[in-house]
């Protein structure tokens, strides 16, 4: 069984411009989430879906963040613009509602 | 609100040696445990978790941990490293209620010396 696919896997860019992140599921998972982790610390919530309803978006920047999932299925996470200390690791994971499984990440450098 | 303190941030040891990583929470609800290990550039990996029933808890890799509900706490040990568990390691709690929004610590990095 395919685990948690994300791209882009690595991502640099320089302040400012916009930049978009891909998540698809495990087959059949129905809650997705967005994670964020800075260097140093453990991953923290962006966003959570069930289906394709974001059911806690509570510290996601809306000003900036965006994300959507269409058909309730891949997602993908945007940021506009991106600052400096958008840096950072995103994670996405699928539950089976007992447990997540993680997908490897997408490290965003912004220059 | 729920919360997550791992206590120590970083975790020297030979090889071979036991090994225990500590975790504590605090939640108003009762919650889901888990400890991921992480390896770098990788995604996080679940190694065990604790739902319900029996507070001793196998994991994968020859870990184990034990939840204590009255010292609300969830240490994660094993008896003995190899250099391969050189990796980061995070607990984190789940409610029970929902599809598991969780909490992550801010991870132990375990260093195993030959």
């Amino acid at each position: 069984e395919a685990g948690v696919v994300q791209s882009p896997r690595y991502k640099i860019i320089e302040k400012k411009q916009p930049v978009a992140f891909w998540c698809n599921p495990i087959s059949g998972h129905n809650t997705l989430y967005w994670y964020r982790q800075n260097l140093g610390q453990g991953p923290e919530l962006l966003i959570r879906y069930e289906n394709e309803e974001a059911v806690d978006d509570s510290q996601l920047p809306k000003d900036r963040f965006s994300a959507e999932r269409l058909k309730g299925v891949d997602s993908t996470l945007k940021i506009q613009p991106a600052e400096l200390g958008d840096s950072a690791v995103y994670l996405c994971a699928s539950s089976d509602r007992t447990e997540q499984f993680f997908g490897p990440g997408t490290r965003l450098t912004v220059l | 609100a729920q919360s997550v303190t791992q206590l120590d941030s970083q975790v020297p040891v030979f090889e071979e040696a036991p090994v225990e990583l500590r975790c504590n929470y605090s939640s108003s609800v009762s919650v889901y445990l888990f400890w991921y290990v992480q390896y770098p550039n990788q995604g996080l990996q679940l190694l065990l978790k604790y739902l319900s029933g029996s507070t001793l808890v196998k994991g994968i890799n020859g870990f184990e941990a034990e939840f204590n509900k009255s010292q609300t706490s969830f240490h994660l040990r094993k008896p003995s490293v190899h250099i391969s568990d050189t990796a980061e390691y995070f607990c984190a709690v789940s409610r029970l209620s929902g599809a598991g929004k969780s909490t992550f610590g801010d991870g132990t990095t375990l260093t195993v010396k030959p």
